[in-house]
C-alpha cells in the first residue's frame, strides 16, 4: 500500500524566514507521480507541482522550491523568504500511474500546518 | 476559481437523513473525483468517474453512491448519515486519462448533528 508521511504536524515562522517542509513516501511502484498541495484558510486545494518518478531535477518556481530524492523517498518542499501569504496547510501526495486507470487516486500525507507570522 | 463547481458549500443536516453534494467539473474535463477531508482520517480518495462509468474505488462507505451524468456532472450521495459522516467533501476533475493534475473545488462542508 502507499503511504505518504509529513512528520511535521505545525510550522511556525517569522516572515522572511525560509522553511522546509518534508516529505516521505512509501511505495512498491517503480513508475509514480508526486505532488504538493496547498490549503490556505479558504479551504480550496491549491495545485503546487507535479513530479514524475523517473525525473529526479530539482524545481524552482520563484520562492518555491523542490527537492525529490529518489534514493530517500523523499520530496521535500521550500519556502524562501516566507510571507505570511504563505500561511496554509501544504500537502504531499503520492499516486501511481501504473495501469491507467487510477489517475488521479492520490494518497495525501496528513498536511503541515504552516503559520507565517508578520 | 477553479472552474469546478460543487453545491451546496455548506450543509447542516440530523443523523439518519440523506444528501446529495453536486459537483460540475471544469469544462471540458472529463474525471471526477471524489475525496473525504476529515480531521481524524485525513483526505481520503472516495471514489473516480470517467466520462459516466466508475473507474476507480477507494475507502467510500457502502451508504455512499456517486454517479456521473451525460453532461460529466456528478453527484455524491450520502445516506443513513452518521455523526462521523461530518467533513469536507471535494470534488475534483481532471482531463485526459493520463494527465492527473487534479483541479479541486472549493468543497461542501458537511455537519451532521
Amino acid at each position: 500500500a502507499q503511504k505518504v508521511t509529513q512528520a511535521q504536524t505545525e510550522i511556525s515562522v517569522v516572515e522572511k524566514e525560509d522553511v522546509t517542509l518534508d516529505c516521505v513516501y512509501e511505495t512498491r511502484d517503480t513508475t509514480y507521480y508526486l505532488f504538493w498541495y496547498k490549503q490556505p484558510p479558504s479551504g480550496e486545494l491549491v495545485f503546487l507541482i507535479r513530479r514524475n518518478s523517473f525525473d529526479e531535477q530539482n524545481e524552482i518556481s520563484g520562492r518555491y522550491s523542490w527537492n525529490f530524492q529518489k534514493s530517500t523517498s523523499s520530496f521535500n518542499f521550500t519556502i524562501t523568504a516566507s510571507q505570511v501569504v504563505d500561511s496554509a496547510v501544504y500537502f504531499c501526495a503520492l499516486s501511481d500511474i501504473a495501469g491507467g486507470t487510477s489517475y488521479g487516486k492520490l494518497t495525501f500525507g496528513q498536511g503541515t500546518i504552516l503559520t507565517v507570522h508578520p | 476559481d477553479s472552474g469546478v463547481t460543487q453545491t451546496p458549500k455548506h450543509l447542516i443536516t440530523a443523523t439518519g437523513q440523506r444528501v446529495t453534494l453536486r459537483c460540475s467539473p471544469r469544462s471540458g474535463d472529463l474525471s471526477v473525483y471524489w475525496y473525504q477531508q476529515s480531521l481524524d482520517q485525513g483526505l481520503q480518495f472516495l471514489i473516480q468517474y470517467y466520462n459516466g462509468e466508475e473507474r476507480a474505488k477507494g475507502n467510500i462507505l457502502e451508504r455512499f453512491s456517486a454517479q456521473q451524468f451525460p453532461d460529466l456532472h456528478s453527484e455524491l450521495n450520502l445516506s443513513s448519515l452518521e455523526l462521523g459522516d461530518s467533513a469536507l467533501y471535494f470534488c475534483a476533475s481532471s482531463g485526459v486519462m493520463g494527465a492527473n493534475v487534479l483541479t479541486f473545488g472549493a468543497g461542501s462542508r458537511l455537519t451532521v448533528l
